[in-house]
């Protein structure tokens, strides 16, 4: 079935370091990835998304990589600031019934 | 200002006592949906509504329904709430899915008690 997988379920760097979070789905016609931060007792936001034509986007310290053949993409976090401190979702959008199924999380701590 | 507005942010109730969730966007954004947030399970889709009138179950349907009668509005129904549905409800809405599809903007959320 449809599913969105996400590792690591936790992680922990120094502040100035890079954070790397993958995803890997299962329909290979998902076509749009999105990937949201989520603050501790706030809503989900839309950091950045990447659609399938495209293998790369870049946004200031954030970037996000989609290799279309494994089936799986990528957050990049590059100088971590303790604000970076937070849950990550990346998502998959299926076309086949209008869903987007998100993976489990990923909780990022930028120590100081 | 852009929104989705969510009512209540909390909720206490009792089991078998109906319950709805109110969501609305002022974006004229089509596509709508809930998801519920459980720890170490993400955000699981319920429902979704593509357009007026044209809904659908997400991952998670049971014990839940929806409507969808006007563009702006997408209330989240608990007919007969129990315990197992305690938990974080989001709505959400984009200006599409499937093959345009974009963003969420996400309400602020519910948090529900079934005791």
């Amino acid at each position: 079935g449809e599913n969105v997988e996400q590792h690591p379920s936790t992680l922990s760097v120094q502040e100035g370091d890079s954070a790397v979070i993958k995803c890997t789905y299962s329909d290979s016609a998902s076509n749009y990835f999105p990937w949201y931060k989520q603050e501790l007792g706030k809503r989900p936001q839309l950091i950045i998304d990447i659609r399938s034509n495209v293998g790369e986007k870049k946004d200031q310290r954030i970037a996000v990589t989609l290799n279309k053949t494994a089936k799986h993409f990528s957050l990049h976090i590059t100088e971590t600031q303790p604000e970076d401190s937070a849950v990550y979702f990346c998502a998959a959008t299926f076309t086949g019934g209008f869903k987007t199924i998100f993976g489990a999380g990923t909780r990022l701590f930028v120590k100081a | 200002e852009a929104q989705v507005t969510q009512n209540p942010r909390y909720l206490i109730t009792v089991t078998g006592k109906k319950l709805t969730v109110t969501c609305s966007q002022n974006m004229n954004h089509e596509y709508m949906s809930w998801y519920r947030q459980d720890p170490g399970l993400g955000l699981r889709q319920i429902y979704y509504s593509m357009n007026v009138e044209v809904t659908d179950k997400g991952d998670v349907p049971e014990g839940y329904k929806v409507s969808r009668k006007e563009k702006r509005n997408f209330p989240l129904i608990l007919e007969s709430p129990s315990p197992n549905q305690t938990s974080l409800y989001f709505c959400a809405s984009s200006l599409g899915q499937g093959n345009g599809a974009y963003g969420y903007t996400f309400g602020s959320g519910t948090r529900l008690t079934v005791v």
